[in-house]
């Protein structure tokens, strides 16, 4: 089955540096990529997604990149703030329409004023 | 906004009670879901169900059960709980065949069992 693995598990930046976390799955067949973040004592939420249709996707500070050939996508996080301080998952779909989604373990990022 | 509801945020058993964690979603979603997270273990799944009286196991079914009676309420059930079990338990609901296969979920369930 899918697996998905995501590094780093800890994350520590500078304020108004860029942070990046990588995904790595294994099913080629995985079609859509969710990136969720969980702050402290919070539900997840989903902050941005991409199609295996599309290589990069960005939403003001916020930007994933796909590489369907070597299976990985990243989330780019640039001029980050205190409140980026969170946990962050990746999650890849399995195929079909009713595929669940496999999450990585968590990549903790703290911003540091 | 879709809201997924969890009916308790805390709550502590005693090992070997039986114990219902609740799951409510108002946007008449087929897709449900029940994780516990972990530190260091990040979500694992439970159990899920795509539909009414539907139900799958997850990858960690082992001592729970699950009820879907109603398409907008997901449970989650502990036939005996052990100290193993505490944990973060949340509930995710997704729209079937929605563009976007997202999650939305609820916003969890800290479960201890002494």
């Amino acid at each position: 089955g899918e697996n998905v693995e995501q590094h780093p598990s800890t994350l520590s930046v500078q304020e108004g540096d860029s942070a990046v976390i990588k995904c790595t799955y294994s099913d080629s067949a995985s079609n859509y990529f969710p990136w969720y973040k969980q702050e402290l004592g919070k539900r997840p939420q989903l902050i941005i997604d991409i199609r295996s249709n599309v290589g990069e996707k960005k939403d003001q500070r916020i930007a994933v990149t796909l590489n369907k050939t070597a299976k990985h996508f990243s989330l780019h996080i640039t001029e980050t703030q205190p409140e980026d301080s969170a946990v962050y998952f990746c999650a890849a779909k399995v195929g079909g329409s009713q595929g669940n989604l496999i999450f990585g373990k968590g990549t903790k990022l703290s911003v540091k004023p | 906004d879709v809201k997924v509801t969890q009916s308790s945020r805390y709550l502590v058993k005693r090992t070997g009670e039986k114990v219902f964690l609740e799951c409510v979603q108002d946007m008449d979603h087929e897709n449900m879901f029940w994780y516990r997270q972990d530190p260091g273990l990040g979500l694992r799944l439970i159990y899920f169900s795509y539909d009414v009286k539907m139900k799958e196991k997850g990858d960690i079914p082992e001592g729970y059960s699950v009820s879907r009676e109603k398409k907008e309420r997901f449970s989650l059930i502990l036939e005996s709980a052990s100290t193993n079990q505490t944990s973060m338990y949340l509930c995710a609901s997704r729209l079937q065949g929605a563009p976007n296969y997202g999650y939305t979920f609820g916003s969890g369930t800290r479960l201890t069992v002494v």
